[in-house]
């Protein structure tokens, strides 16, 4: 069966700091990946989403940024990070296209 | 352009008390409505995909039924355990993202 995980599942981080968070999908091959945040009380907003290695594709532009750098991994990361990045980051994966989305556990970030 | 609003944002019950949860939708084309349910502190668990009007499915004390506008989420004789956000989505012409509705909180009180 296949299983996401992503960490760490809390963090909390100065302004101005750097960012990485992981998410690795395991039991399945070239799944396609997403990155979505929400904000306290908000909906779900897409981040960015990849169709396979080193394909990325952003939705909002901003001080982050994905990679991909193998099938099944994909990380957030930012160089400098902004009060306005805090919120619930939540990795997912899908197989193919209209097919159902999974998602990982969610890590919370704070900056401060 | 493609949009999904979900109402009401909160919705209260007592244990028992049967309700339904809306997800209005204007989409070019549906390709697919999902529901999902959401724990505080948790990502999304997958509930149901619903892709023509008049299908229903359900699980538990959940039924979806859609129409070619909204899609409803019955709950009937909901438990407190049934409390969580409720959140709907639908894929993009691509097929390669899902929007998502901001959700109804639902609390159920014993």
């Amino acid at each position: 069966s296949q299983t996401i995980h992503q960490w760490p599942a809390t963090l909390v981080q100065p302004v101005g700091s750097p960012l990485s968070l992981e998410c690795t999908v395991e039991g399945t091959s070239n799944p396609n990946l997403y990155w979505y945040r929400q904000a306290a009380g908000r909906g779900l907003q897409l981040l960015f989403y990849s169709v396979g290695i080193g394909q990325i594709s952003s939705e909002v532009p901003q001080n982050l940024s994905a990679s991909r750098p193998q099938d099944r991994q994909f990380i957030l990361s930012s160089k400098k990070l902004l009060l306005s990045d805090s919120g619930f980051y939540l990795c997912a994966w899908s197989v193919g296209t209209r097919n159902t989305i999974y998602f990982g556990e969610g890590s919370w970030l704070t900056v401060v | 352009e493609d949009q999904v609003t979900q109402s009401p944002e909160a919705l209260r019950l007592q244990e028992g008390e049967s309700s339904s949860l809306n997800c209005s939708y204007t989409v070019s084309g549906l390709r697919g409505l999902f529901w999902y349910r959401q724990d505080p502190g948790k990502g999304p668990e997958f509930l149901f995909t619903l892709y023509s009007a008049g299908e229903e499915k359900e699980k538990e004390r959940l039924k979806a039924t859609l129409t070619k506008k909204e899609s409803f989420l019955h709950i009937t004789a909901p438990k407190p355990e049934d409390s969580a956000t409720y959140l709907c989505a639908f894929p993009s012409n691509t097929g390669n993202q899902f929007y998502f509705g901001t959700g109804t909180s639902l609390t159920v009180i014993p």
